[in-house]
């Protein structure tokens, strides 16, 4: 149980352009999910806490026009990737928990994203 | 604010060898602690968790005991294999609900 799907798993795209990015709880509620972005051979950095039914918290120094969020049910968050530009190029990851399990995170799969 | 320090990587291992990654914590209250592995190219996969002092998370060979005293949180397998090569993390989750990461260490183990 407990599994969070996140599609697509890499994605390459143009400049300018924009690219979504979504993240499904499986076999579960998810009020809350976690946006998180991983730079080559570095640990991860949150993004963002993507919560159901309301706006996003950006964590400090992440341009929330840039990436946005939207978590419009208990069971879908979306990260929409904004005029892309080759730094954004960089591996995204979701995480979400089953509301009362013991602080268990489960994470997805992840996103390559590669902006050309 | 809530840290965790990690051993810088990568650990390079003989199959078969001891394996420990240390991995220290600053947090206030009595955090949870957590392996996670990342296999390359894939998403976290939660390894084994503890949630209290003296508490011993154990899974697939691994195993981690929560020291408070020592703020201390180190994973440890008996006879690693090349199918342990992977990235480990020692996040932890203070009062609130977000996972705090350190900067990971790479594994790999050689025949």
């Amino acid at each position: 149980g407990a599994v969070v799907s996140q599609h697509p798993s890499w994605v390459i795209c143009k400049s300018g352009t924009s690219v979504k990015i979504e993240c499904r709880s499986l076999d579960f509620q998810a009020t809350t999910m976690f946006w998180y972005r991983q730079f080559p051979k570095q640990s991860l950095m949150l993004m963002a806490t993507s919560n159901e039914g309301s706006k996003a918290t950006y964590e400090q120094g992440v341009e929330k026009d840039k990436f946005l969020i939207n978590h419009a049910s208990l069971t879908l968050s979306t990260l929409t990737v904004t005029s892309a530009h080759p730094e954004d190029s960089s591996f995204y990851i979701c995480s979400a928990t089953p509301q009362g399990a013991p602080r268990g995170y489960t994470f997805g799969s992840g996103t390559r994203l590669t902006v050309v | 604010g809530d840290s965790v320090t990690q051993m810088e990587g990568p650990v390079t291992l003989s199959e078969e060898a001891f394996l420990t990654i240390n991995c220290t914590y600053t947090a206030t209250g009595y955090p949870s602690l957590f392996w996670y592995v990342q296999y390359p190219g894939e998403g976290l996969q939660l390894l084994l968790k503890a949630t209290k002092a003296d508490d011993k998370g154990s899974n697939k060979g691994f195993e981690a005991t929560y020291r408070k005293e020592t703020t201390s949180f180190h994973l440890e397998k008996g006879s690693v294999q090349v199918s342990d090569s992977a990235v480990y993390f020692c996040p932890l989750t203070g009062g609130g609900n977000k996972l705090t990461f350190g900067t990971g260490t790479q594994l790999k183990v050689e025949l």
